[in-house]
């Protein structure tokens, strides 16, 4: 069964820093299966990119995901303040069909 | 515009059981692959249970199987999740979620509902 691990558990950044945000897989992952997610204090998640690089609609270019087979980054370019949330990258298999989280990493005001 | 509403979360006893639905609307409800995914109190992201358009497939994780189940009513737009032998650890909110990029499996979930709670306690 794969596992993501998310790092870190925290990040403490300032507006207008860059943040890069990390997500391992314990197995490659195939197809490029990996999302990531905002979710803020009381609301649902928001898809954010998919298939490890397409930002979703809504998301201003700021937001960008990269990476492939076992390690993927979110990077924001410059943080605004709407931005400190947390994040989970989410993995899914097809055989049969099975979905991961990651713990999450946890962006913060400094 | 896509609405998933979810309803039914209660507080139920160890033990227990309750159904949780999730009404959808703005979009061909039949069609789609719907899923539930939960989050315990202060804790990370959970997938609970995915079902086919037509409801001919269904797929839990472990944690989960033989205890839930889901299913859905075309004719009525809305997705279940019956529970069984409830434990404090499904205390969560459950959300409903789907994504309209394909009709078949997708790898991620644009549409979310607000959720439901659950409480497992004595």
């Amino acid at each position: 069964e794969l596992v993501l691990t998310q790092s870190p558990g925290t990040l403490s950044l300032s507006p207008g820093e860059r943040a890069t945000l990390s997500c391992r897989a314990s197995q490659s992952v195939t197809n490029n299966y990996l999302a990531w997610y905002q979710q803020k204090p009381g609301q649902a998640p928001r898809l954010l990119i998919y298939r490890a690089s397409y930002r979703a609609e809504g998301f201003p270019d700021r937001f960008s995901g990269s990476g492939s087979g076992t390690d993927f980054t979110l990077t924001i370019s410059r943080l605004e303040p709407e931005d400190f949330a947390v994040y989970y990258c989410q993995h899914y298999g097809s055989s049969p069909p099975m979905f991961t989280f990651g713990q999450g990493t946890k962006l913060d005001v400094k | 515009e896509v609405q998933l509403l979810e309803s039914g979360g209660d507080l139920v006893q160890p033990g227990g059981s309750l159904r949780l639905s999730c009404a959808a609307s703005g979009f061909t409800f039949s069609a789609y692959v719907m899923s539930w995914v939960r989050q315990a109190p202060g804790k990370g992201l959970e997938w609970v249970s995915s079902i086919t358009s037509s409801g001919d497939s269904t797929h839990y994780p472990d944690s989960v199987k033989g205890r839930f189940t889901i299913s859905r009513d075309n004719s009525k737009n809305t997705v279940y999740l019956q529970m069984h032998s409830l434990r404090a650890e499904d205390t969560a909110v459950y959300y409903c979620a789907t994504d309209l990029g394909d009709t078949g499996w997708l790898p991620h979930w644009y549409h979310w509902g607000q959720g439901t709670l659950v409480t497992v306690s004595s």
